[in-house]
């Protein structure tokens, strides 16, 4: 079975801190994925990668920054924590097949506060 | 950009009863994931398709492609099927093509 696993599950921070975010994949796939997750708002894409070294922006890519060193791992990092990006995050990983209709796994998810 | 739309938005019934969830979207696709999310978080794919009928277990998911519609049904529904219901349609050639809709939480009462 495919594990996709997040460093923490609850995460607080204070406004301004510097925060990483890190999600492991052990299925050997070339896609990674950062959301969050609000009430009201469902599942929204922040970035994604395709490859190591490569990241694309997805619709709300403000405030945030990705690292992708090697392929298993892919990191969200918060330059500087503000309360409006407490939220659920969660990520996700697929099988790269060329049609970008693939299953995507998810993690368990850190729910992070910022204070 | 595809809009998705889910409905009922909430939903609570009693244990065996059969549950219907739809989805519709606004753009041509090329599939159409449902997602099973408990409390707690974890989101697990349940299907994905891009044309006529899946089943697993109790599960059921129909899509109609010239509707822009489809549902997930629930047959002799039980209180673990609690849980927030996803749907996503992938309407672009990239791994970013997916759009979600805002999720239906159903709780089944013993």
């Amino acid at each position: 079975d495919v594990k996709v696993t997040q460093s923490s599950r609850y995460l607080v921070k204070r406004t301004g801190e510097k925060v990483f975010l890190e999600c492991v994949q052990d299925m050997d796939h070339e896609n990674m994925f950062w959301y969050r997750q609000d009430p009201g708002l469902g599942l929204r894409l922040i970035y994604f990668s395709y490859d190591v070294k490569m990241k694309e922006k997805g619709d709300i890519p403000e405030g945030y920054s990705v690292s992708r060193e090697k392929k298993e791992r892919f990191s969200l990092i918060l330059e500087s924590a503000s309360t409006n990006q407490t939220s659920m995050y969660l990520c996700a990983s697929s099988l790269w097949q060329g049609v970008g209709t693939d299953t995507q796994y998810f993690g368990p998810g850190t729910r992070l506060t910022v204070l | 950009k595809n809009e998705v739309e889910q409905s009922p938005q909430n939903l609570t019934a009693q244990e065996g009863e059969f549950i219907t969830i739809n989805c519709s979207y606004s753009v041509g696709i090329s599939a159409l994931h449902w997602l099973q999310q408990h409390p707690g978080g974890g989101i697990v794919s349940l299907f994905m398709l891009s044309s006529g009928k899946k089943k697993h277990g109790r599960l059921i998911a129909t899509i109609n492609i010239q509707e822009k519609h489809s549902s997930l049904h629930i047959t002799a529904s039980h209180p673990r099927d609690s849980a927030v219901y996803i749907c996503a349609a992938h309407s672009g050639g990239g791994a970013d093509g997916l759009t979600f809709g805002k999720g239906t939480h159903l709780i089944i009462q013993p």
